[in-house]
């Protein structure tokens, strides 16, 4: 079946060491999307790639970081993880224009 | 910005029980969706909805797009234990080249056997 991979799905690091998340897609999807969400909150997005372009949410901190090589692949990168970023980390995908959403099962990052 | 009131916070209800939770926007979105959250796991699609007024059912839930695009309701009907879960409502507005989802704050629902 199609569908939106994330690995590792839990993950611990250590204060201030740098962790990177992955996400892979077999739905051939324009737009890949990471989300941040805290315990017993909404999902907030951090930011999207629209094929290769990079869109950053005005209030996403500069410790995140993302990339994409390819269409089926994007990874978050936490530069130096604090306390306050453990969190699951969602991410999305969708066609161009946004509809037919579909998430991966996330990444629970602990920060120790 | 943007933002999304989703009622009731919790709801503790008996198996068999119906179930209606709503949301509300103080502005229009193009598309709403109603997902399903398990523990540790990522939201699941239930219900997308497309056209203002559009009444769409999967199963025992029943969704509708309110006709000013402003908010909408989930209903599940004969609640089972496997109901249990965070539901959320989200906003689309898509188009160009991308849609973000604002999310309500959802509806955590806990079903007593």
């Amino acid at each position: 079946d199609a569908m939106v991979i994330q690995n590792p799905r839990y993950q611990v690091t250590q204060f201030g060491k740098p962790v990177t998340l992955s996400c892979s897609q077999t739905l051939n999807h324009n737009v890949m999307y990471w989300y941040q969400q805290k315990s017993s909150q909404a999902p907030k997005l951090l930011f999207h790639y629209y094929d290769k372009d990079f869109n950053n949410e005005a209030d996403t901190p500069d410790n995140f970081q993302s990339r994409r090589p390819n269409t089926s692949f994007c990874f978050l990168d936490i530069r130096s993880p604090g306390l306050g970023d453990a969190a699951m980390y969602l991410c999305a995908t969708s066609p161009r224009g946004g509809t037919g959403y579909t998430f991966g099962s996330g990444t629970r990052l602990t920060v120790v | 910005g943007q933002q999304l009131n989703q009622s009731p916070q919790s709801m503790f209800i008996q198996e068999g029980e119906d179930v209606s939770m709503n949301c509300t926007s103080s502005s229009i979105f193009n598309t709403w969706l109603w997902y399903k959250q398990d523990p540790g796991e990522g939201p699941v699609l239930l219900i997308a909805l497309y056209k203002a007024g559009e009444l769409t059912s999967n199963g025992r839930l029943t969704a509708q797009f309110g006709i000013t695009r402003k908010d909408s309701f989930l209903n599940i009907s004969a609640s089972i234990p496997s109901d249990v879960g965070i539901y959320f409502c989200a906003g689309l507005n898509y188009g160009g080249s991308q849609g973000n989802l604002i999310f309500g704050k959802g509806t955590k629902l806990s079903v007593k056997p």
